[in-house]
């Protein structure tokens, strides 16, 4: 089944403990992007990956890292989270053919205390 | 000014009606336009894509693109209470990987 995953899908942490949302696609597609969604706030793009070992902020990328070491996964790093980044984040990718159709992820809720 | 703007709604609907949802652009350089259905809960679900002026349907669904005037609109006809949920707009700039989401708009289909 094609399809995006992410782990974990919930998360409760402390202020300044690093961790990491993994995301990871079966489809081959190039591009990959992280998006936190808040009430009010709707889906801001965090980070996006045209293709391995190429990255690009998107329009939230303070506090957050990613990597693209592999065409299939594209994590997200946490460094030292605060309270702040309490949200909801979904992975997506796409192919890149012209228009970048993307599909998401199940959704990861983060909670920072 | 947001790059991407929606009424939040809610807009409420009768079963069987049609509902129309709006979506403006502040970028002309943005070429295509996505949109997207989010149950409460979930993940948002690509619904219909548009890039070229005029309609495009697909089912009961009708999206409509107008460069001129920077307006994306939804069209659903025979509303379902199923159609219930959150329609987020979306548009990318043919320069790069970003995509800009409207806030969405929250429709409700009344039994």
């Amino acid at each position: 089944e094609a399809q995006v995953t992410q782990n974990p899908r919930y998360l409760i942490t402390v202020t300044g403990k690093k961790l990491t949302v993994t995301c990871s696609q079966n489809m081959n597609h190039e591009y990959m992007s992280w998006y936190r969604q808040d009430p009010g706030l709707g889906l801001r793009q965090i980070y996006y990956s045209m293709n391995v070992e190429v990255t690009d902020k998107g329009d939230v990328p303070e506090g957050y890292k990613v990597s693209r070491k592999e065409k299939r996964n594209f994590p997200l790093i946490l460094e030292s989270p605060s309270p702040n980044q309490t949200s909801l984040y979904f992975c997506a990718s796409s192919i890149v053919i012209d228009h970048y159709e993307q599909y998401f992820g199940p959704g990861t809720r983060l909670t920072v205390t | 000014q947001k790059e991407v703007e929606q009424n939040s709604g809610p807009l409420s609907v009768p079963e069987g009606a049609i509902a129309s949802l709006n979506c403006t652009y502040s970028d002309r350089g943005s070429q295509s336009f996505f949109w997207y259905r989010q149950y409460s809960g979930k993940s948002p679900e690509l619904i219909m894509s548009i890039y070229s002026n005029g309609d495009k349907e697909d089912g009961r669904f009708t999206a409509q693109l107008n460069k001129a005037s920077q307006y994306v609109s939804l069209l659903i006809r025979d509303s379902q209470p199923s159609d219930s949920a959150t329609y987020l707009c979306a548009g990318r700039n043919n320069q790069g990987g970003k995509l800009i989401f409207g806030q969405g708009t929250e429709l409700s289909v009344k039994p």
